[in-house]
């Protein structure tokens, strides 16, 4: 069955530093997120991508953040200059352009700034 | 932000019994809801979706209700089995497919 996979499983970097996080989405899927977790609470929307655009974004996804899809195949995120609040666990999900319209969600990115 | 509640953190079940977990909204512009379950170190895994204008859907051992008027919906799980033993996260969405609002999750234990 098809899945989303997202690389590396853990990252530790230090405050200021700049990531990158991967994800490849299912392969004929269209729209594509990034969710986040703090430990402890809610799974949060980040931003939304189509059609090589960015559809939405929420108040979390300021300048410091941006997405990519660099090829036809992975989707990435970044985040530019790493802060310690940006510690959580990071979801990429797709999924396809016809209902149902359930997002699949890949395994996650633990980010840890130290 | 609360836009989606689920009351309860924790539900714990007897093998075989029905476990019921509930998730209230409170966005009545809200068109798809759907639910999900974690495990430890996973992603969320896709269970099972509702649209508004239903009020019922059923895969197998899972249902979901949807109450518009009450702005409530459940998860019935029947019969439990210990497998199903995660964390469970409503979540809806404005225009079926856009960004998904969660609520914080209910960790559900089936007991052998």
């Amino acid at each position: 069955e098809p899945e989303v996979t997202q690389t590396p499983s853990h990252q530790v970097t230090q405050m200021g530093q700049e990531v990158i996080l991967r994800c490849v989405p299912i392969s004929n899927h269209l729209y594509f997120y990034w969710y986040r977790q703090i430990l402890g609470q809610k799974v949060e929307f980040l931003v939304s991508f189509y059609n090589n655009e960015i559809s939405e974004k929420s108040e979390i996804f300021d300048d410091q953040f941006s997405v990519e899809r660099p090829d036809g195949s992975n989707f990435t995120l970044k985040i530019r200059s790493t802060k310690l609040e940006d510690s959580a666990m990071y979801f990429c999900a797709s999924r396809s352009g016809l209902p149902p319209y359930e997002q699949y969600f890949g395994p996650g990115t633990r980010l840890t700034v130290t | 932000d609360q836009q989606v509640k689920q009351n309860s953190p924790s539900l714990s079940v007897q093998e075989g019994r029905i476990s019921i977990l509930n998730c209230d909204y409170t966005n009545s512009m809200f068109d798809y809801f759907l639910w999900y379950k974690k495990y430890p170190a996973e992603g969320p895994t896709f269970l099972i979706s509702i649209s508004s204008i239903k009020d019922k859907n059923e895969d197998g051992r899972f249902t979901v209700f949807l109450n518009k008027s009450a702005k409530h919906l459940s998860l019935h799980i029947v019969p439990s089995q210990p497998g199903d033993s995660a964390v469970y996260f409503c979540a809806a969405t404005l225009n079926a497919g856009n960004m998904l609002t969660f609520g914080g999750g209910t960790r559900l234990m089936v007991k052998p």
